[in-house]
This record gives C-alpha cells, structure tokens and sequence, in this order.
C-alpha cells in the first residue's frame, strides 16, 4: 500500500527565513509526486508534479525535489502570503493505481 | 475561465439521512474526482469518474457513491449518514484523470449530527 509521510507537521518562519518542507514516500513505483497548496476554506491549489529522481522545478519562491525516496518543497525567503498548508501526494504504477496524499504541512510565515 | 463549482456549500444533517452534492467542472474537463478530508485521516480518494464510466475508487464503504452526466457534471451520494461521515467533500476536475493538474473545488463541508 502506498504511503506518504509528511514533517514536520506545523512549521513557523520569520519572513524572508528559507526552510524545507519534507515528504517520504513508499510506493512499489511511482509515477507522479504532486505538490499542492490549500488555503483555509479552499480546495487545494496545484504547485508541481514530479516524475523522476533527480528532477526539480520552481515557482516564484518555491523548489520542489524529488529523490527516491523523498520530496522536499524548498521555500525561498518566505513571505507572509505563503502561508498555507502544503500537501504532498503520490501516485504509483500499479493498475489502477489513486492518488494518495499527505496529511499536509502547516505553514505560517510571521511578517 | 470559470472554476470547479460545489454545491451546497455547507450541509447539515442527522445519522441515517442520506445526502447528494454537486460538482461541475471546468469546461472541457472530463475527468472528475471526489475526495474526503478531515483532520484525522487528510485527503482521502472517493471516486474517479471520465465521461460517465467510474474508473477507479477508494477504500469506502459503498453508502458512498457517485455519478456522471454526459455534461461532465458529476454527483455524490452518501447514504444512512454516520457521525464519521462529517466532512469536507472535494471535487477536483482534470483533462485527463487525477495524475494531471487538477483544479479543486470549495469544498462541501457536511456535518452529521
């Protein structure tokens, strides 16, 4: 069974103070790693989909990495409007296979 | 262009009851999936609908079920409502399936009393 694990759970940063957000995965192959972002009293909000080990890509203050056995969501000199929870899924090779997701990572950044 | 829609937005009922929410998706998008969350288990797979036909589903209970319309619109059902049932629905839509870019909706937040 699929499995994602997201740390830490709740995370506080200064503004403009970089940290990472870290998700561990357990899949028998994977074929795509998602980052979303979900803001209190929205849906999830797409950031990025990963595919292979070794690959990154970016967006505005934010690096998304992929290893094989783990993500990390890179925030750059946060500000307060990025403040969110940030959720991780994963979805493997197998036939049929769904989406499973994180339990996320609360984010407040403090002006 | 307009965005994922869910209706009601807010839902109240009682054990036993049975209850159905409304998803329309972005134009053009075929796909749709539903999606459960509460603080305790995340973001939990329902359903996945594409063009009427249901192509994979998640670990629920079978009180729980959904269809399509050939407009792409899609429903949820959930019947003999439990306390555990209390929830935000989500409904995402995609061009192709959930392993694509997906656009979320607002969300139904139901609550069983």
């Amino acid at each position: 069974e699929d499995q994602v694990t997201q740390s830490p759970e709740a995370l506080r940063l200064q503004e403009g103070e970089s940290s990472s957000l870290n998700c561990s995965y357990t899949v028998s192959g994977l074929r795509g790693l998602f980052w979303y972002r979900q803001d209190p009293g929205k849906g999830p909000e797409f950031l990025f989909t990963l595919y292979s080990a070794g690959e990154e890509k970016e967006k505005e203050r934010l690096k998304a990495t992929l290893t094989k056995k783990e993500s990390f969501l890179h925030i750059t000199a946060p500000k307060p409007e990025d403040s969110a929870t940030y959720l991780c899924a994963v979805q493997s090779t197998g036939a049929n296979s769904k989406l499973t997701f994180g339990k996320g990572i609360t984010l407040s950044v403090r002006p | 262009k307009a965005g994922v829609t869910q209706t009601p937005r807010y839902l109240i009922k009682t054990r036993g009851q049975q209850v159905t929410l409304s998803c329309s998706p972005i134009s053009g998008h075929r796909s749709v999936s539903w999606y459960q969350q509460t603080p305790g288990q995340g973001l939990q797979f329902l359903f996945e609908y594409f063009s009427e036909t249901q192509r994979n589903k998640g670990n629920f209970p079978g009180r729980f079920s959904g269809r399509q319309f050939s407009n792409s619109r899609s429903e949820m059902n959930v019947s003999t409502l439990e306390l555990g049932d209390s929830a935000l629905y989500l409904c995402a839509s995609s061009l192709q399936g959930p392993y694509n870019e997906q656009f979320f909706g607002p969300g139904t937040r139901l609550t069983v009393l």
